[in-house]
């Protein structure tokens, strides 16, 4: 049962454009969302987040969005750049107390130079 | 400050046998938790300890355990080894529950 998909398993995109990668989730218990990325040989590093009472959240290049009733989050990166291209994997958790994060099968990026 | 470290990185091993993985919590986080990422797929939570107790887990056979140490330094044990063991087995730590998590590299187990 997976309850957190990322569809489209690689996206590439020119560098300097908008890379937008994206996420659905079933369990409408979840309340926070993460972004994590990883390159070859490394862990996951947290990138962002957003909590389910937020539509947006935003870090320099980085902005996540969330769409509660569509149960739907996105993230989008601009401008992309070469040092972008990893895997990302979106994550998702229930209320405190719960230690669990719940990932994603991740989206391979790309960026074209 | 130094991060989250594991050891070995790689591992090869025979179906059947046991295996311990160790893994070093960043300084200063006291949670500690293990996930299992399988080719082509997200990591699976396997255990989280807190303060050397074990403080949920996720959906895997008690031939998966771990300890963890009053350093915070924690251990993954996984008995009778079977071929779907093979996966890349990531350690996680945290300052607190549900605080960021920071990860390792990562273990590769391969099970032959």
């Amino acid at each position: 049962d997976q309850q957190v998909k990322q569809n489209s398993p690689s996206l590439s995109v020119q560098e300097g454009r908008i890379s937008i990668l994206n996420c659905d989730y079933t369990n409408s218990m979840f309340d926070y969302f993460l972004w994590y990325k990883k390159y070859p040989a490394e862990g996951p590093t947290f990138l962002i987040s957003i909590s389910s009472i937020k539509d947006k959240n935003e870090d320099g290049r980085f902005t996540v969005f969330l769409n509660k009733s569509a149960k739907h989050l996105s993230l989008h990166i601009v401008p992309s750049q070469p040092g972008d291209s990893a895997v990302y994997f979106c994550a998702a958790r229930k209320p405190v107390g719960n230690e669990k994060l719940t990932f994603g099968t991740g989206t391979r990026l790309t960026i074209i130079p | 400050e130094t991060g989250v470290t594991q050891s070995p990185t790689h591992l090869i091993k025979t179906r059947g046998q046991q295996v311990t993985l160790r893994c070093s919590s960043q300084s200063g986080h006291n949670t500690v938790s293990w996930y299992q990422q399988a080719l082509g797929q997200g990591p699976q939570f396997i255990f989280q300890y807190y303060r050397e107790e074990e403080n949920g887990r996720g959906n895997f056979p008690p031939r998966f355990s771990g300890l963890q140490f009053p350093n915070y330094s924690s251990e993954l044990n996984v008995n009778a080894l079977e071929l779907d063991d093979s996966a890349l087995y990531l350690c996680a730590s945290s300052s607190q529950i549900n605080e960021k998590l920071f990860f390792g590299s990562g273990t590769q187990l391969s099970v032959l």
